[in-house]
């Protein structure tokens, strides 16, 4: 079965300081896609960035970038100069294969919090 | 653009009662997912939906749950004589058509109906 497993529950980082969040995910599938996702209190889910299998270069956005590490099956989130309104619980989330591409797989969450 | 419309944002049912919530998706975009999200957890995928077919239910309860996307008008995740394990937040999402330079679709997601049963 395919999982995401996100194994940090809570993070706290200092504003203007970075934070990574893990996340590691398990597949035998060649063709897949990774995403992470933001939920801000008001529980709207909003894409932060997302990154296909098959290419080997990181994507960044802004101040996210991620390290995707295929043979480790890792794929943390970077943020860099962490501000207060990037508190928020991040989900990391997958897609596999060529078929439904709106069937994810998400993680447990990790709730980041940003001190002034 | 509206964006994904989800309504009622909230609701409260006693047991038993039947709660329907809605989801009209992004304008032009003809998939529409459902999600759970129960407290403390991830969203778990349910059901996947286009125009008056449903494509994939893998994640739906076998009983009580059911789900539509009628040719006019929004999708509705119906739940029947609903019990306390089915307070949560339901979550809607949809999509363009894929194209294949796209690659997997990204998801547009609603902001929830948190439904509380009493």
């Amino acid at each position: 079965a395919q999982t995401v497993t996100q194994s940090q529950p809570e993070m706290s980082v200092q504003e203007a300081e970075t934070v990574t969040l893990s996340c590691t995910y398990d597949t035998s599938e060649s063709d897949y896609y990774l995403f992470w996702y933001k939920q801000p209190p008001s529980r709207q889910m909003i894409l932060v960035i997302r990154q296909e299998a098959y290419k080997q270069q990181n994507a960044t956005e802004n101040r996210f970038s991620v390290n995707f590490q295929k043979a480790a099956k890792s794929f943390s989130l970077k943020i860099s100069d962490s501000q207060l309104g990037d508190a928020a619980m991040y989900f990391c989330a997958s897609h596999w294969g060529s078929g439904n591409t709106g069937k994810l797989i998400f993680g447990q969450g990790t709730t980041l919090q940003v001190k002034p | 653009n509206a964006g994904v419309m989800q309504n009622p944002r909230h609701l409260v049912r006693r047991r038993g009662q039947e709660a329907r919530l809605r989801c009209s998706p992004m304008k032009g975009h003809s998939h529409v997912y459902w999600y759970r999200q129960l407290p403390e957890e991830g969203l778990k995928f349910m059901v996947y939906l286009q125009k008056e077919n449903i494509i994939d239910e893998s994640g739906m309860p076998k009983e009580r749950f059911s789900a539509e996307f009628p040719k006019e008008g929004p999708s509705i995740l119906r739940i029947q004589q609903v019990v306390r394990g089915d307070s949560a937040a339901y979550f809607c999402a949809s999509s363009p058509q894929r194209t294949r330079s796209s690659g997997a679709n990204v998801l547009t997601f609603g902001a929830g109906s948190r439904l509380t049963v009493l």
